[in-house]
């Protein structure tokens, strides 16, 4: 079965530009998550999507930070403007059932901010 | 809440040295655990899982049990290898909200 699939896999940008990352879960899969992995740190929560509506973006900073999930499958998550700390792995995951499943990544998107 | 805490690396051993990385982890009801491994360049991938008290994950020669009296998950491996170099993340889901809470990951290096 395909897995999950982001893209670009790396972006340099220059602070306050924009940028957009996707991700195109695996089939069948209701829940999304984005993450965001800064060097050395493990991966922090960013939003959880189920199907398409959001379950948890307490640490979405929503000031340059969106996210959404088209008809409950690929999502896009943008950052505008971006800053240099935004600097990071944004991984997504997706996650078929509940509590005894895993869930599986994609490779990620490495972002510098210059 | 829902936390998970991870021993400190760099962890660097010998080829075919006993490997212990360990993993605590404090949750509000009975979570899944689990153990992903993320080698260079690439995304996590499961490594293996336990889902209730006194289970035991394996997979490629690793294990870990889960330990509901001590909170642990503790990440075993009786040999490692030079291609077992990666970082280690513990990992727990709660039935509330469906989340994954990570742990800051440990990395491992083995030297021939």
């Amino acid at each position: 079965e395909a897995g999950v699939a982001q893209s670009p896999r790396y972006k340099i940008i220059e602070k306050r530009q924009s940028v957009a990352f996707w991700c195109n879960p695996i089939s069948g899969h209701a829940t999304l998550y984005w993450y965001q992995q800064i060097l050395g740190q493990g991966p922090k929560l960013l939003i959880q999507f189920q199907n398409n509506g959001v379950v948890d973006d307490s640490q979405l900073p929503k000031d340059r930070f969106s996210a959404e999930r088209l008809k409950g499958v690929d999502s896009t998550l943008k950052i505008q403007p971006a800053k240099l700390e935004d600097s990071a792995v944004y991984l997504c995951a997706s996650r078929e059932g509940g509590l005894y499943t895993e869930a599986f990544f994609g490779q990620g998107t490495r972002l510098t901010v210059v | 809440g829902n936390s998970v805490t991870q021993m400190e690396g760099p962890v660097t051993l010998s080829e075919e040295a006993f490997l212990t990385i360990n993993c605590t982890y404090t949750a509000t009801g009975y979570p899944s655990l689990f153990w992903y491994v993320q080698y260079p360049g690439e995304g996590l991938q499961l490594l293996l899982k336990a889902t209730k008290a006194d289970d035991k994950g394996s997979n490629k020669g690793f294990e870990a049990t889960y330990r509901k009296e001590t909170t642990s998950f503790h990440l075993e491996k009786g040999s490692v290898q030079v291609s077992d170099s990666a970082v280690y993340f513990c990992a727990l889901s709660t039935y509330t909200g469906n989340q994954f809470y990570f742990g800051t990951g440990t990395s491992l290096t083995v030297i021939p």
